[in-house]
């Protein structure tokens, strides 16, 4: 497809378990992106990736937090021994400098329909 | 570190009548973009509209316009002539570049609500 996909759309786990959240960008951006939104809130930034660089991973709350990027395709998200308090939802982004929708030296993000993740 | 606030949780609106959401921000940035975006119970985030901080010139896309004050440091969101389909929760959004390029920060969103 044309966009951002997610998946799974919707995950519940319990206390202490291991998920993985997956991103598929638009095909040919070199930027991805992931977010967590809270119920209610605005969006946190977690982790970016651009090309081959070495991850920003400055806005990952704790080293349960992980993600790859495989070239500048798919992206998983992991979070390990998860807690009550990683309930969100987890949304993907792409961009390009060369925007595929025609719009040149954008660096506009594009974003995925999320996972909302339930800790029980 | 930047900060984006938008101190109107909720608005409404008539249908057809005009309605403008605030945000203002903070960057010790020269160079930033600032965006606009929707996001319906869907939960898909849509860009309805960007700047760039350096362009003097309000961004317009078609019913949907800005009020940008640099010195003020303020980005308000004007939508004419409401439609149903325009309500949603919107946020605004900067990237202040340099080292926190590709990092959009995001205000805490303002639910619309349009009225028949």
């Amino acid at each position: 497809g044309a966009g951002v996909s997610q998946s799974p759309s919707n995950k519940v786990t319990e206390k202490g378990k291991d998920v993985e959240l997956r991103c598929d960008p638009i095909s040919g951006h070199t930027a991805l992106y992931w977010y967590r939104q809270r119920l209610g809130q605005g969006l946190e930034f977690l982790i970016y990736f651009q090309g081959n660089s070495a991850p920003d991973k400055s806005g990952l709350p704790s080293d349960r937090f992980s993600a790859e990027r495989t070239g500048e395709s798919v992206s998983t998200l992991t979070i390990q021994r998860t807690q009550q308090e990683d309930s969100a939802v987890y949304l993907c982004a792409s961009s390009s400098p060369e925007d595929a929708f025609g719009i040149m030296g954008t660096d506009t993000q594009y974003f995925g329909p999320g996972t909302r993740l339930t800790v029980l | 570190a930047q900060t984006v606030t938008q101190s109107q949780p909720e608005m409404s609106v008539q249908e057809a009548e005009t309605v403008t959401l605030s945000c203002t921000y903070d960057t010790s940035e020269s160079d930033y973009y600032l965006f606009w975006y929707k996001q319906p119970p869907s939960r898909q985030m849509i860009l309805v509209i960007r700047q760039e901080a350096y362009k003097q010139q309000n961004a317009t896309e078609n019913r949907f316009s800005v009020n940008f004050q640099k010195a003020a440091k303020s980005f308000s969101l004007k939508i004419s002539d409401s439609q149903l389909g325009d309500a949603a929760m919107y946020f605004c959004a900067s990237d202040a570049g340099g080292t926190s390029y590709g990092k959009l920060t995001f205000g805490q969103g303002t639910i619309l609500t349009v009225h028949p």
